[in-house]
């Protein structure tokens, strides 16, 4: 029973183009949502969350768009860049539950 | 360091032995947080830890498994009688209390292999 699902798990885009990474969790409770990324043999670095009272988090290049109505979220990197090729993962949890993680989509910026 | 870190970074073990793994967490970072992850897995919780104290125990798998945290500081989490589904990336994160609706700053892993 995956709670958060991510179900590209590969996406390549050009340099300079948007990247656009989707996650749709199935748990109304949760309330609050971030995005990890990582890169081979390192642990996951925190990028940018966001609350379930808001639909929009930006961050520099990085924006999280939250559709509460969908159970739908999606991270946006404009411009991408080569160095942004990792794997992302998507977390949510509400309250004082522990993170359920996505099985992550591995993103590949092509130069 | 400034960040989390584990040791060892790998390790390889026959089936059966106990293994014991460490975490050092981010100095100051009161919660403790143990997950793995096994190949084309996400992350699965383990077990959380504020100060000392596990309240919340619920993803250890099964009763080989067991983890300790002394002086609010450093975790040890430890397999007995390993088996080959053990295999997996062991992560350790901390934070910088014990709520949930904080970003967790994970360490590098250590990459366990059960032959």
């Amino acid at each position: 029973d995956q709670q958060v699902k991510q179900n590209s798990p590969s996406l390549s885009v050009q340099e300079g183009r948007i990247s656009i990474l989707n996650c749709d969790y199935t748990n109304s409770m949760f309330d609050y949502f971030l995005w990890y990324k990582k890169y081979p043999a390192e642990g996951p670095t925190f990028l940018i969350s966001i609350s379930s009272i808001k639909d929009k988090n930006e961050d520099g290049r990085f924006t999280v768009f939250l559709n509460k109505s969908a159970k739908h979220l999606s991270l946006h990197i404009v411009p991408s860049q080569p160095g942004d090729s990792a794997v992302y993962f998507c977390a949510a949890n509400s309250g004082n539950t522990p993170l359920v993680f996505g099985k992550g989509t591995r993103l590949s910026v092509i130069a | 360091g400034a960040g989390v870190s584990q040791s060892p970074s790998n390790k390889v073990t026959e089936k059966g032995k106990d293994v014991e793994l460490r975490c050092d967490p981010i100095s100051g970072h009161t919660a403790l947080y143990w997950y793995r992850q096994s190949l084309g897995q996400g992350l699965e919780f383990l077990i959380y830890f504020q100060g000392n104290s596990a309240p919340d125990k619920s993803g250890l798998p099964s009763d080989r498994f067991s983890a300790e945290r002394t002086g609010g500081s450093v975790s040890t989490l430890t397999i007995q009688r390993t088996q080959q589904e053990d295999s997996a990336v062991y992560l350790c994160a901390s934070s910088l209390d014990g709520h949930f609706n904080q970003p967790q700053h994970f360490g590098d892993g250590t990459r366990l292999s059960i032959l």
